[in-house]
């Protein structure tokens, strides 16, 4: 119940493209959903996050949409640069974020000149 | 957004040997801090909560004897890995929740120390 399931696993976009990832969670408890960046060797910066009162959020080229009902909620990284190319990952917390991050597998993205 | 330091970044030690590190948040108090272990290509594991002024809180298979985790203050925690071998060789990151934002409770992270241990 713990469990967040993130996919793709790895995903290669043209730049000015849009790429698109999606998690979805079990534990209804959640309420507290972050995206993370992650260079090799570096840790997670955040991206952007969203609370369960909200169906999206958006800054800059970055969008979160979010499914309550569905239990599901996706990154949207528009006209993709190479330099977005990294880890993401989605996260969720419950407690409005004071209790650990359980966090999605990971997606590696490529974005390709 | 907020700063978290973490040192060192790198960290080579013979096996049997202890080894320290350090995170620190920089510009915001923090009274939860989290650890967690990363393998290569892999998500992060969370390894324990620590919490500033009482004993940390580890996960399930996590050996509190080996990873020994102080908070003192509200904006250092350390992890020391007691008696490191080869299999303790990891990425370590720790993130620190930002106390009473408007926006609620985000966890910065820091930028991770890679040990490897011979």
């Amino acid at each position: 119940q713990q469990q967040v399931k993130q996919s793709p696993q790895s995903l290669i976009v043209q730049k000015g493209g849009i790429s698109i990832i999606n998690c979805a969670y079990e534990n209804t408890a959640f309420d507290y959903f972050p995206w993370y960046q992650q260079f090799p060797g570096k840790g997670p910066a955040l991206l952007i996050a969203i609370r369960p009162d909200v169906s999206e959020k958006k800054e800059g080229r970055f969008t979160i949409s979010f499914n309550k009902s569905a239990k599901q909620f996706s990154l949207h990284i528009m006209d993709s640069q190479p330099g977005d190319s990294a880890t993401y990952f989605c996260a969720a917390s419950s407690d409005t974020g004071r209790r650990a991050l359980t966090f999605g597998s990971g997606t590696r993205l490529q974005v390709q000149p | 957004g907020a700063v978290v330091s973490q040192h060192p970044s790198r960290v080579i030690c013979k096996s049997g040997t202890s080894v320290k590190i350090e995170c620190r948040s920089l510009d915001f108090q923090a009274t939860t801090m989290f650890w967690y272990r990363q393998f290569p290509k892999q998500s992060l594991m969370l390894m324990a909560t620590s919490n500033e002024g009482s004993k940390a809180t580890y996960e399930q298979g996590v050996e509190k004897d080996k990873f020994l985790i102080n908070h003192a203050s509200l904006t250092l925690s350390t992890l020391t890995v007691t008696s490191a071998h080869p299999e303790d060789s990891s990425f370590y990151i720790c993130s620190a929740r930002e106390l009473q934002r408007e926006t609620g409770n985000i966890q910065y992270f820091g930028a991770g120390t890679r040990l490897s241990v011979l």
